[in-house]
């Protein structure tokens, strides 16, 4: 594809629910980052994939949060239960390389809202 | 544990008139330092990037940063800004031994004036 795209764009849940974010990264990129972007905060990361392999899942907030990528393309990012401290916009980003020293290609984020 | 400080959270400033953000970070070993900037509507983008050899870096649109080890610093500059350069700026750092974890900084919005 022409770039990272995710989707929803938006989402708003209640309290309580689960959600399913998805990321499409760029094809053959090897690399695929997740992060929290609070308001007014720098993107915060949240764990990071090697193809399929889950390599640093060190900035997940709590077991609420559980991502995978079974195929070293598509990932998700799961929330169980959310609570209002959930809101934010969540960044998916994919680079070439197999390090976490590349560039990284930004998606246009979800922004979710736990009401 | 590592962090990224930008000074500024918020820059005015009028067309021509030169830009400087400031970035230090908090880490002692070898890291590789990125600038990233976001246009408004538009996705996270790289501005510029530093991996090693001359410290002074130039990136796309007429920036350049500096990296100066002593200050664990990669201040940002652009000599004219233009009221294109109305952006979100990122600073961010990944420590070689840090694994895969890029921290960046908590941005600086910068609105030029027409």
């Amino acid at each position: 594809g022409a770039g990272v795209s995710q989707s929803p764009r938006y989402k708003v849940a209640k309290r309580g629910q689960d959600v399913a974010l998805r990321c499409d990264p760029i094809s053959g990129h090897v690399s695929l980052f997740w992060y929290q972007q609070a308001l007014g905060q720098g993107p915060e990361f949240l764990t990071y994939f090697q193809n399929e392999a889950q390599l640093d899942k060190s900035g997940l907030p709590s077991d609420r949060f559980f991502a995978e990528r079974p195929e070293g393309s598509v990932s998700t990012l799961k929330i169980q239960r959310t609570q209002q401290e959930d809101s934010a916009v969540y960044l998916c980003a994919s680079s070439l390389a197999g390090t976490g020293l590349n560039e990284q290609y930004f998606g246009p984020g979800t922004r979710l809202t736990v009401t | 544990a590592q962090s990224v400080s930008q000074h500024n959270h918020h820059v005015i400033l009028s067309e021509a008139a030169s830009l400087e953000l400031g970035c230090n970070y908090s880490y002692g070993g070898t890291v590789n330092l990125f600038w990233y900037v976001q246009y408004p509507g538009q996705h996270l983008q790289l501005l510029l990037k530093y991996f090693s050899g001359d410290p002074l870096v130039k990136g796309i649109k007429g920036f350049e940063a500096e990296f100066i080890k002593s200050k664990f610093s990669f201040n940002l500059r652009k000599p004219s800004v233009q009221w294109s350069d109305t952006a979100e700026y990122f600073c961010a750092v990944n420590a070689l031994t840090g694994g895969f974890k890029t921290i960046f900084g908590a941005g600086t919005r910068l609105f030029v004036k027409a």
